[in-house]
């Protein structure tokens, strides 16, 4: 059964700070990662990852993929408190045309 | 504007009825999909359609059905046979037809009394 698994579960930092969250999957026919933030209604895309050790980069966020170890991580450098929400991964199949999501991480950045 | 559209933003509903969630687009997304969250998780596929006329059940399809019409239409009703139905819901569209990069609607979320 494929599975995504993201830790921690909850994290909470000071403004300023650097966070990584980490996305695992055991999948079959990988197609595809993505990163989702959410903020109390729908998720906004963020990133998505297919190639191996190649980082995606927006502004203070970056994601890298490793297909052999098969995990993914989100980097926010300098968190604001506007970065705190729920991080969600996401595995795409190529396959079956869906996405499988991972819980989610929730992310609380204090003044 | 182009975007995603559902509604209504909240619904309220007795238990035994059954209740349609709406989801337009106007992208000119082939693909569209429905999506249940409930607290704490992320969301879980109910169903899925990769062109008009043809749909696909997701991991949790029972207790749901959905038509596709047109293609910038993807309805969902919750029907009486779904035990647990308040969760937060959540329409989803993309342009080819297996995983390019899904966009979300608004949501809508039933609370069921």
């Amino acid at each position: 059964e494929d599975k995504v698994v993201q830790s921690p579960l909850s994290l909470v930092v000071h403004e300023g700070d650097t966070v990584t969250l980490n996305c695992s999957y055991e999948v079959t026919n990988f197609r595809s990662l993505l990163w989702y933030k959410q903020e109390k209604k729908a998720p906004t895309f963020l990133f998505m990852l297919t190639s191996s050790g190649i980082e995606k980069k927006s502004g203070r966020l970056s994601s890298i993929l490793d297909k052999k170890e098969l995990f993914s991580i989100l980097n926010i450098t300098a968190t604001q408190t506007g970065d705190s929400a729920v991080y969600l991964c996401a595995f795409g199949s190529s396959n079956t045309g869906k996405l499988i999501f991972g819980q989610g991480t929730t992310l609380q950045v204090k003044p | 504007d182009g975007g995603i559209t559902q509604s209504p933003k909240y619904l309220f509903r007795k238990e035994g009825q059954n209740v349609t969630l709406s989801c337009e687009q106007n992208l000119n997304h082939d693909a569209m999909y429905w999506y249940r969250q409930d607290p704490g998780q992320g969301p879980r596929l109910i169903y899925y359609s990769q062109i008009v006329n043809d749909f696909q059940k997701g991991d949790i399809a029972e207790g749901y059905s959905v038509s596709r019409e047109k293609k910038e239409s993807f309805p969902l009703t919750v029907t009486s046979a779904q035990k647990n139905p308040t969760a937060f819901y959540l329409c989803a569209s993309t342009k080819g037809g297996y995983t390019d990069t899904q966009y979300f609607g608004p949501g809508t979320r039933l609370t069921v009394l």
